[in-house]
C-alpha cells in the first residue's frame, strides 16, 4: 500500500546544530508539504513543493529550507536549530488541486517530535 | 487579518448524543472546506470536503454544513461513540486549490 513516512520519529538536538527531517511518500504525488504543530497555533505551513525542483515558502519558513530532487522525497532542514523550533513536524502530500483530480485530500505522515535544547 | 477559529475548549458529550463542532473564518473566501480527524501522536486524517455551492454534505454518521454568508462550517457527529474521541480540525482550501490553512482544532471527548 502507498504511504508517507517520516524519520526520525523523535529527535533531540542542541541549539545551533543543523537538523534534517526526512519525508518519503510512495503515492507518486506531485505536491508535498511541511507543517509544524504547536499548542494554540494548530498546523502552520513551513514549505511546500508542487514538483521536482519546485519549492515555495509557507507561513513560517524562516530558519527552514527544503529541496526536491525527486518525486518521493522532501527533506526539511533546520539550518541552525533554535529552541523556538521545538515542535511536532508533519509532512503531507497530495496528488493535485482540490476539486480537479478527485483526490481531494492531503495525506499526512505520522510526525516527527523535535526538541531543541 | 485572516483567522480560522475553532472552539479551543474541549467538548465533552455523552455517548449516543450528537456532537457539533464549529469553524468560523474571517477574510477568506474559500471555494472548499475540509474536516480532518487527528488522534494523539498521529497525523491528521481526511474526513469530508464541502464545496462553496454545497450547503450540506453527509458521510455515514458525519454531517458538514458550509455557510459562506456567515463564514462558518458546522461539523456534526450523530450517535457519537467513545471511539469518536479525537481532535477535529477544519481546513480552508487556499492557494488555488493546492494549499490548506488549518484551524487550531477542537478536542472531542465522548463519555460512556
Amino acid at each position: 500500500d502507498a504511504e508517507i513516512t517520516q524519520s526520525p520519529r523523535h529527535k533531540i538536538t542542541e541549539t545551533g546544530r543543523q537538523v534534517t527531517l526526512a519525508c518519503h511518500q510512495t503515492w507518486n504525488h506531485n505536491n508535498m508539504f511541511w507543517y509544524r504543530q504547536d499548542l494554540g497555533h494548530g498546523l502552520r505551513l513551513i514549505h511546500y513543493s508542487y514538483g521536482v525542483q519546485d519549492t515555495n515558502k509557507g507561513e513560517v519558513s524562516d530558519g527552514y529550507s527544503v529541496s526536491r530532487s525527486n518525486t518521493e522525497d522532501l527533506p526539511l532542514t533546520l539550518e541552525s536549530a533554535a529552541s523556538s523550533q521545538t515542535s511536532v513536524y508533519f509532512c503531507a502530500s497530495s496528488e493535485g488541486r482540490v476539486g480537479a483530480t478527485g483526490q481531494e485530500t492531503q495525506y499526512f505522515g505520522p510526525g516527527t517530535r523535535l526538541l531543541v535544547l | 487579518s485572516q483567522k480560522i477559529e475553532q472552539n479551543s475548549e474541549a467538548l465533552n458529550i455523552q455517548e449516543g448524543k450528537t456532537a457539533t463542532l464549529t469553524c468560523n473564518y474571517t477574510n477568506y473566501s474559500p471555494a472548499y472546506l475540509q474536516w480532518y480527524r487527528q488522534d494523539p501522536g498521529r497525523g491528521p486524517v481526511f474526513l469530508l470536503l464541502i464545496r462553496e455551492n454545497e450547503k450540506e454534505k453527509r458521510k455515514e454518521r458525519l454531517k458538514v454544513t458550509f455557510d459562506t454568508t456567515l463564514k462558518q462550517s458546522l461539523f456534526h457527529i450523530t450517535a457519537s461513540q467513545p471511539a469518536d474521541s479525537a481532535t477535529y480540525l477544519c481546513a480552508l482550501v487556499t492557494g488555488g486549490g493546492n494549499k490548506l490553512t488549518f484551524g487550531t482544532g477542537t478536542q472531542l471527548k465522548v463519555e460512556l
